[in-house]
């Protein structure tokens, strides 16, 4: 356990639904990233936060992904119409300072689209 | 952009060392960090080098040489438990747009 909890850690959905997944960073944590993860691929980066501002997102990410961090501290994560491509583990993770090499990853949300 | 490439597979016997080699294309640089994932978990951190040499932590080390833009991780006296997918992962822009390779899958065989 690294102190970086995700809820929830399953989620199965039909095309076109919306879910929303929740993180929480370990407390001092100040970055909190998200990634998706398919199945023999490393970790896609979606989008980091520094505090409440969200600082970079991906261009892969279409405009249906949307994510917060009221307050510089849960994040969560909105998929709107969900599409059977978006399958994927989402992953969280948190770090500390300018020089946040070292990552603590969440367990991840395995979403599958039907 | 970034990209990078490892081997997909590398196989080994218990108490073996191996090298899992890493080489790197980024528009910037921050630092060439390793993961580990073991089926069904999160990846974990392992290592980060920011400067050329050598990074030893225990049965681990990194490796990196920033002019030919590579980088290794080495796993001595391995053991059953280290059959992992291991990632590289470059930091640009102070570590902001972290990009992760495509992951080497160990195998250690008894």
């Amino acid at each position: 356990d690294t102190g970086v909890s995700q809820d929830p850690r399953h989620k199965i959905t039909k095309r076109g639904q919306n879910v929303t997944f929740r993180c929480d960073p370990i407390s001092e944590h100040n970055r909190l990233y998200w990634y998706r993860q398919t199945l023999g691929q490393g970790p896609e980066f979606l989008t980091y936060f520094q505090n409440e501002a969200q600082l970079e997102k991906s261009r892969l990410l279409s405009d249906r992904f949307s994510a917060e961090r009221p307050k510089g501290s849960f994040s969560t994560l909105e998929i709107q119409r969900t599409e059977q491509g978006d399958s994927a583990m989402y992953l969280c993770a948190s770090s500390w300072g300018t020089s946040d090499n070292e990552k603590y990853f969440g367990p991840g949300t395995r979403l599958t689209v039907t | 952009g970034q990209s990078l490439e490892q081997p997909s597979e590398v196989t080994a016997v218990e108490g073996a060392i191996v090298q899992i080699n890493c080489t790197y294309q980024t528009s910037g640089f921050y630092g060439l960090s390793w993961y580990q994932q073991h089926d069904g978990g999160a990846p974990t951190f392992l290592s980060y080098n920011a400067l050329d040499g050598l990074e030893e932590t225990g049965r681990f080390s990194s490796f990196l040489s920033r002019s030919d833009s590579y980088g290794y991780l080495l796993l001595q006296e391995l053991q059953m438990k280290d059959s992992a997918s291991y990632f590289c992962a470059v930091g640009d822009n102070y570590g902001q747009n972290f990009v992760f390779g495509p992951g080497t899958r160990l195998s250690v065989l008894p």
